[in-house]
């Protein structure tokens, strides 16, 4: 079954709006990441929170881990438009291995 | 870029063909992943190689046949593809340390049309 669904699918903004996204995932995880992929491009990896920790910050992102509802959150503040992209989150389970499972993203576009 | 090239960037297909994708990491990480993204689809994990050894095949038809022989190298060979095997494929490798730690470093990925 799919571990990790973002919401919204899509999401437009404008340039200097906060822009948020959510992931809900089903089973028990020792770690969530968040990646971000520019169009056609790889994927690149922004922040991994552990399932002890309840918020973590990097730069201009903020991400959040409920691990009671099983759902964790990015916030990207203060947009550019060098942040439109597809962003994923990424779990991992609680059985070891270096397996991760990927949501169908959220395609994020910051107008100016 | 992030140490993870793919060759070739774009590949165009007949089904009767047979071609080989290849990746190369220059980070030292001892795991390495094949994954292949279809538009509106979560990205599929193929297959996975730790110190050179498969522990993941994600029922991969057999058409694909992954070979990895070193820590750095990992290629993806192709034969008898179908139309729907067009896709976005995807290498990545990590330290190989486990317990979902790993960061996954990507490539920039091989875009494949099957004609």
């Amino acid at each position: 079954s799919q571990q990790g669904e973002e919401d919204p699918q899509a999401l437009s903004i404008q340039e200097g709006e906060n822009a948020t996204m959510n992931c809900s995932y089903k089973t028990s995880i020792n770690n969530l990441q968040w990646y971000r992929q520019n169009s056609g491009r790889g994927l690149v990896h922004l922040i991994l929170i552990r399932s002890n920790e309840r918020e973590k910050h990097s730069g201009r992102l903020r991400v959040t881990l409920d691990t009671s509802k099983k759902s964790s959150s990015l916030l990207i503040t203060a947009s550019r438009a060098a942040d439109t992209a597809s962003y994923f989150c990424a779990t991992d389970g609680t059985g070891g291995g270096n397996k991760l499972t990927f949501g169908t993203g959220t395609q994020l576009k910051v107008e100016l | 870029e992030t140490g993870v090239t793919q060759t070739p960037r774009h590949l165009v297909m007949g089904m009767t063909n047979k071609k080989s994708l290849k990746c190369e990491q220059h980070l030292g990480h001892n795991a390495m992943y094949w994954y292949k993204q279809s538009a509106k689809k979560p990205l599929e994990l193929m297959f996975v190689y730790n110190f050179k050894e498969q522990t993941e095949n994600n029922s991969v038809p057999s058409r694909f046949s992954p070979e990895c022989p070193n820590s750095s190298h990992l290629f993806l060979h192709l034969h008898t593809l179908q139309p729907e095997d067009s896709a976005l494929y995807l290498c990545a490798s990590s330290q190989g340390l486990g317990g979902g730690t790993d960061t996954q470093y990507f490539g920039p990925g091989t875009r494949l049309t099957v004609l």
